[in-house]
């Protein structure tokens, strides 16, 4: 079974300054993980993805996650937050279900709220 | 290369009636998931289908909800006799056979159930 736990529903930073948006997650397996970002009203846009390479994995945008499986975590940050960065951000897991296939499953979302 | 092709983009229906929501997946993807988002909630599956054959559809309600993905066309939710709980956004994603990590969305159905 997999699950994933983002565990701020709200992150309020000042513009500049770093962001950290927390994911923890639970698998069975060696998981695939990743970060998507929604803005207001739109659809969903991948920001990063993490399946077995490098740890430390580089997205768009400044973001980056790093995987640390002794900790079962796949935090994001960002050095330095822009205004255009609020947005609502989903962590999401994906391993093999107990059926077999792969079937992704989002944390609830942390909305990350940026001050002038 | 087109995306995952969602339409409409936003269907209106009053209750009782059918909702009928499309997704075109990506060129060369042949795997399809619906995912459905409540305001303020994080995206919740529903159904995993390739063509003509369903996967897995543990978090699909058991009535009123159907999903097929046919060997040619798009793949169809159906939502029938819709009430208001069922205004949400609704997600597609396509991948190619196995390969999660190839995953991409479209822009969403918004049904909005008067």
């Amino acid at each position: 079974a997999q699950s994933v736990t983002q565990l701020d529903s709200h992150v309020s930073v000042s513009e500049g300054t770093p962001v950290l948006l927390r994911c923890n997650y639970s698998s069975s397996y060696s998981p695939s993980l990743f970060w998507y970002v929604q803005h207001p009203n739109k659809g969903l846009q991948l920001l990063l993805k993490y399946t077995s390479a490098a740890t430390l994995v580089k997205g768009i945008n400044g973001f980056e996650a790093e995987f640390k499986k002794s900790e079962t975590s796949f935090h994001l940050t960002k050095p330095s937050a822009h205004m255009s960065d609020a947005a609502e951000y989903f962590c999401v897991v994906s391993d093999r279900a107990s059926g077999g296939s792969y079937i992704p499953t989002f944390g609830r979302g942390t909305s990350l709220i940026v001050h002038p | 290369n087109a995306g995952v092709m969602q339409n409409p983009r936003h269907l209106v229906r009053r209750r009782g009636q059918e909702a009928r929501l499309r997704c075109s997946p990506m060129k060369g993807h042949s795997h399809v998931y619906w995912y459905r988002q409540l305001p303020e909630e994080g995206l919740k599956f529903m159904v995993y289908l390739q063509k003509e054959n369903i996967i897995d559809e543990s978090g699909m309600p058991k009535e009123r909800f159907s999903a097929e993905f046919p060997k040619e066309g798009p793949s169809i939710l159906r939502i029938q006799q819709v009430v208001r709980g069922d205004s949400a956004a609704y997600f597609c994603a396509s991948s190619p056979p196995g390969q999660v990590e190839k995953l991409f969305f479209g822009s969403g159905t918004q049904l909005s159930v008067l």
